[in-house]
């Protein structure tokens, strides 16, 4: 079964600052790795899927990428909506990773 | 576009059995897999189980035996049950519908229906 871990916890950043999130498999998830977005009281959103593709309608300032077991999910600058809680999930077992929170500096 | 609505009782009685309705409308079930994920307070996702249009089922192992999902593509609905609760079972529950290389991740949600479980 495979594992994910996030980091940080929290990230603490100010609107238009780069924000780097991290997603680690306990075991290679061949770039089968999506993000979610997601804000209090509603579900979750699709970002990412298979590692980098942007899902439909998501802003060109979400950027995913890595392979194996480390992916990365990058928000270039930060846009005062973007303060929310991102999740990554994977293919093996379904599972998702504990979230990393994006909260406002 | 497509869209989805969870309904069901918001209150369960431990030991009793949970059930869940969702309505997908502005598309067809059919060639998608449909799927439960559960959210508890505070806490992370956790997939329960998808169900395919044909009937076919795949679940969590952690909760299979507690579990049964069924469709019924005439009316645009899937559904879940889940038995012998607890109060680890409360959650909001999301109904979403799956897509991808081997239908694995999740492109569109029901906006969620909190379920609490207690005497």
């Amino acid at each position: 079964e495979i594992v994910l871990t996030q980091s940080p916890d929290t990230l603490s950043l100010s609107p238009g600052e780069r924000a780097i999130l991290s997603c680690r498999a306990s075991q290679s998830v061949s770039g089968y790795l999506v993000w979610y977005q997601q804000k209090p009281g509603q579900a979750p959103r699709l970002l990412i899927y298979d590692t980098y593709n942007r899902a439909a309608g998501i802003p060109a300032r979400f950027t995913g990428s890595g392979s194996g077991t480390d992916y990365t999910l990058t928000i270039s600058s930060l846009e005062p909506e973007d303060f929310a809680v991102y999740y990554c999930q994977q293919r093996n077992n379904w599972s998702f990773g504990p979230g990393t929170k994006v909260d406002i500096k | 576009q497509v869209q989805l609505q969870e309904s069901g009782p918001g209150l369960v009685r431990p030991a009793e059995t949970l059930s869940l309705t969702c309505t997908v409308s502005g598309g067809s079930l059919e060639t998608y897999y449909w799927s439960w994920i559960r959210q508890s307070p505070g806490k992370t996702l956790e997939w329960i189980g998808s169900i395919y249009s044909s009937g076919s089922t795949i679940y969590n192992s952690s909760l299979k035996s507690r579990l049964t999902l069924t469709i019924d593509s005439s009316k645009s609905q899937f559904s879940l049950r889940l038995n012998s609760v607890t109060a680890s079972d409360t959650a909001v529950y999301f109904c979403a519908r799956n897509s991808g290389s081997g239908s694995y991740f999740f492109d569109v949600w029901g906006q969620g229906s909190l379920v609490t479980v207690s005497s």
